[in-house]
């Protein structure tokens, strides 16, 4: 079954306390992305990758890193982790970046809370 | 740069009533234009999209999007609502990112 997992789906971590949320997909897409929801804001792209080892900052980099190494896997790294980014997580693939209008697929969403 | 606008926070219609959701877009070429929706809980689900040709799309629950270039516009209709709609629904438009809306919530009475 096509599908994008990813880990944890909840977690409560404290200020400060390095963590990686891990993405797989399992349909061999090149284009990956990172994206965080918050009420009223709709779905801010955080960081986006075209393909291995290629990654860029969407419009909310700030306080996440990524990377790339696999085709199928893309975590998210908070290095110190700070109460405004309790969110809700969700990671997205798609075939190709390029024509643009390619479906996107997305995780089932991950939930941070950090205290 | 792109941008979608969904200018309703929160809808409530009557069960067997119809549904329209707006969304305006920005764009500065053909846009790629898509409507999720998101059930409580859960993650998001693609109902439609639209890349070109009739302008008119039909999706998945019986919904439909008419895209209007002339109003840059890419509402999403329902003739009629069921109970298990009742959701939050993101308009998104997409080339090399996605930007989504800040979503509908869509509440349906009894």
């Amino acid at each position: 079954e096509a599908q994008v997992t990813q880990n944890p789906r909840y977690l409560i971590t404290v200020t400060g306390k390095k963590l990686t949320v891990t993405c797989s997909q399992n349909m061999n897409h090149e284009y990956m992305s990172w994206y965080r929801q918050d009420p009223g804001l709709g779905l801010r792209q955080i960081y986006y990758s075209m393909n291995v080892e290629v990654t860029d900052k969407g419009d909310v980099p700030e306080g996440y890193k990524v990377s790339r190494k696999e085709k199928r896997n893309f975590p998210l790294i908070l290095e110190s982790p700070s109460p405004n980014q309790t969110s809700l997580y969700f990671c997205a693939s798609s075939l190709s970046r390029g024509i643009g209008g390619n479906t996107i697929y997305f995780g089932e969403g991950s939930w941070l809370t950090v205290v | 740069a792109q941008s979608v606008t969904q200018p309703d926070i929160h809808i409530t219609v009557s069960e067997g009533a119809s549904l329209e959701l707006r969304c305006n877009y920005s764009y500065g070429a053909t846009p790629y234009l898509f409507w999720y929706v998101q059930s409580p809980g859960q993650g998001l689900q693609l109902l439609l999209k639209y890349f070109s040709g009739d302008t008119l799309v039909q999706g998945i629950k019986g919904f439909e999007a008419e895209f209007k270039r002339s109003q840059s516009s890419f509402n999403l209709r329902k003739p009629s609502v069921h109970w298990s709609d009742a959701a939050e629904y993101f308009c998104a438009v997409g080339a090399r990112n996605m930007r989504f809306g800040a979503g509908t919530r869509l509440t349906v009475k009894p």
